[in-house]
């Protein structure tokens, strides 16, 4: 199984300042005949399903805003949310879909300080 | 838009069976490979597996012995049972569904999930 890692567990950001979160995989995710990394993010608000932010690493899903941003290749990937907004309080999941069984990683909540 | 729904029981005694459906709408049931995900109170995601419009199912090892999945396409669901549940075993319950046409896609669509408690 692949195994993801996720840090930090948790950070506080104040409004309007940047939020980076940092995803490992134990092996790499890039698949070489597509040159595409089977990585995805997820934000999951309290009481919600997880919700698709972004795809092939760096893909942004439609409808998610533009301060949030997706980076990195091969097992080293990043999720930046830029000017963090109130709304973006949740934990937020890094998720390999490269092999089965499909993995996710430990999440990262995101807090207001 | 695809929509999804869990349906079912929200406490289950241990040793004894969990049975949920998904009820699909919105969309065609065809060609998607219909999933399972569960996540224990406060903690994070895990992929129980898939099974596919065509009856193939893919489930994670750490639950295979367990799991078992079916489609009853006149009606638009499908299931999941769970064998021999323990205290373990509790969880939210997700259906979700993955944006592409293969089982190697990231999950687009979610049901608002269902709270199994394993409790005698």
């Amino acid at each position: 199984d692949i195994v993801m890692t996720q840090s930090p567990d948790s950070l506080a950001v104040s409004l309007g300042e940047r939020a980076t979160i940092n995803c490992k995989s134990s092996q790499s995710v890039l698949y070489n005949s597509n040159n595409k990394n089977y990585l995805a993010w997820y934000q999951q608000k309290s009481g919600q399903p997880p919700q698709l932010l972004f795809y092939w690493a760096s893909t942004r899903e439609s409808g998610v805003p533009d301060r949030f941003s997706g980076s990195g290749s091969g097992t080293d990937f990043t999720l930046t949310i830029s000017n963090l907004q109130a709304e973006d309080v949740a934990v937020y999941y890094c998720q390999q879909y490269y092999s089965h069984p499909l993995t996710f990683g430990p999440g990262t909540k995101v807090d207001l300080k | 838009q695809v929509q999804l729904q869990e349906s079912g029981p929200g406490l289950v005694k241990p040793s004894e069976t969990l049975s949920l459906t998904c009820t699909v709408s919105g969309d065609s049931f065809t060609s998607s490979y219909w999933t399972w995900v569960r996540q224990p109170p406060g903690k994070g995601l895990e992929w129980i597996g898939y099974i596919y419009y065509g009856g193939s199912t893919n489930y994670n090892p750490s639950l295979k012995a367990r799991v078992t999945m079916s489609l009853d396409t006149s009606k638009n669901q499908f299931s999941l049972k769970l064998t021999s549940v323990t205290a373990a075993d509790t969880a939210v319950y997700y259906c979700a569904r993955p944006g592409g046409g293969s089982g190697y896609y990231p999950f687009d669509s979610w049901g608002q999930g269902i709270l199994v408690t394993v409790s005698s």
